[in-house]
């Protein structure tokens, strides 16, 4: 099993529209949690930190379910913008493991 | 967030020869910086962590003689990737690891995009 998973999508919704992206962690000791957004071929940026009791910054919405050890991503009335491929990241210690990441289209 | 720069943001150069990338933090110290290499349509591959002052520890199947990385301070590492072949020809990402708020964060640099002849 591998240590981040994710849907590799793609995902292809209408502008407007709510879409939400899970992904799963295999270690239990993992301690902080990140979403990250990558556009094509540019650098991973920090799209925003997974806190215990779920976090929100305007259109999205990060959860975290340690007992089920997943991590989920919401994004509310897409934009054109949000067009990206999302990379799921767990840290423990120093290590961190990425998702492979969910791409996400939104169409006009 | 902080800040990573990486130089060069892109170099073309023969088979061969020897390329060195640097990555550094500009507005913190990361005693942790990483090195990954993604191909097209590919997810992000950690090739090696590099630790300020000691070896760093390379990801299997990574050549630590091929890939050289050296992290002399605290706000630079290097890369050098030598005797580069066709192949080696990829995007190169640096990232750095800092400590925000009691936890950590990983920031990364802009990439390089090496393509060998």
């Amino acid at each position: 099993r591998k240590e981040v998973e994710q849907d590799p999508g793609p995902f292809n919704v209408p502008e407007g529209a709510t879409v939400a992206f899970n992904c799963t962690y295999s270690n239990s000791a993992s301690q902080s949690f990140f979403w990250y957004r990558q556009d094509c071929r540019k650098e991973p940026k920090l799209l925003m930190s997974v806190y215990s009791s779920g976090n929100e910054d305007g259109r999205f919405t990060a959860q975290l379910n340690r007992a089920s050890q997943y991590i989920s991503l919401l994004i509310r009335d897409s934009k054109l913008s949000d067009s990206a491929t999302y990379l799921c990241v767990v840290n423990w210690g120093q290590n961190f493991v990425f998702g492979p990441g969910t791409r996400l289209s939104v169409l006009p | 967030g902080a800040v990573v720069s990486q130089h060069p943001s892109w170099v073309i150069c023969k088979s061969g020869t020897s390329v060195k990338i640097e990555c550094r933090s500009l507005d913190f110290q990361a005693t942790t910086m990483f090195w990954y290499r993604q191909f097209p349509k590919k997810s992000l591959m950690l090739m090696a962590t590099s630790n300020e002052g000691s070896k760093a520890t390379y990801e299997q199947g990574v050549e630590k003689d091929k890939f050289l990385i050296n992290h002399a301070s605290l706000t630079l590492s290097t890369l050098t990737v030598t005797s580069a072949h066709p192949e080696d020809s990829s995007f190169y990402i640096c990232s750095a690891r800092t400590w925000t708020s009691g936890r950590n964060e990983q920031f990364f640099g802009p990439g390089t995009r090496l393509t060998v002849l």
